[in-house]
């Protein structure tokens, strides 16, 4: 089965633009979630939908961060404007069962 | 969801198991251990994951300790392409999907 798929891979801007992320799940999975990984750190959760509802965004900064997923499909998250502390990668993963997350390559994003 | 603590890094020599260890010493009885590895400039991958009995697939065994305070992850026949970040989740299985939260794993490096 093709895997999650995420665009761009790799993408530089300067503080204060703003940034979208692409996200096209495994087919059938109903849970999408978005991580942001810090260079050294492990992937830490933004933001969880379950088809197209928001099950968990305690961790997304609202002010600059959104995210849709229209159709529970795909999904796209946004910063705007981007700041320095935004440098990550992120990652995109949906699953169908508890314990099997499927995670997408990412998207290196470096904000300068 | 319980604190896990790994070592931040171990070597291993191609065609030797490496063994991975967790200590989880305030798990929950309903909390289950997972694994997950991340190698480098990939997304996360599933291992495999237990309670409180042994598992064993095709990638890897889990031992959990009989008090369940700590694990080992075991890869009997390591090769290069297992090094990786390996990362040790203890989490509650609740029946729906949810958020894994990632603590900073164990760098595993492998050579010849």
């Amino acid at each position: 089965e093709a895997g999650v798929a995420q665009s761009p891979r790799y993408k530089i801007i300067e503080k204060r633009q703003s940034v979208a992320f692409w996200c096209n799940p495994i087919s059938g999975h109903a849970t999408l979630y978005w991580y942001q990984q810090i260079l050294g750190q492990g992937p830490k959760l933004l933001i969880q939908f379950q088809n197209n509802g928001v099950v968990d965004d305690s961790q997304l900064p609202k002010d600059r961060f959104s995210a849709e997923r229209l159709k529970g499909v795909d999904s796209t998250l946004k910063i705007q404007p981007a700041k320095l502390e935004d440098s990550a990668v992120y990652l995109c993963a949906s699953s169908v069962v508890v314990e099997t997350q499927y995670f997408g390559p990412g998207t290196r994003l470096l904000v300068l | 969801d319980a604190k896990t603590t790994q070592p931040p890094s171990m070597d291993c020599a191609e065609g030797r198991a490496a063994n991975l260890p967790c200590n989880h010493s305030t798990i929950s009885g309903n909390e289950y251990v997972y694994w997950y590895r991340q190698i480098h400039s990939q997304g996360p991958q599933y291992i495999i994951h237990g309670l409180k009995n042994n598992e064993t697939n095709e990638m890897a065994s889990l031992i959990i300790t009989e008090d369940r305070k700590s694990s080992t992850l075991i890869l009997p026949h390591a090769t290069l392409r297992d090094t990786a970040v390996y990362y040790c989740i203890v989490r509650v299985r609740t029946g729906t999907a949810s958020k894994l939260t990632f603590g900073t794993g164990t760098r595993l490096q492998v050579t010849l």
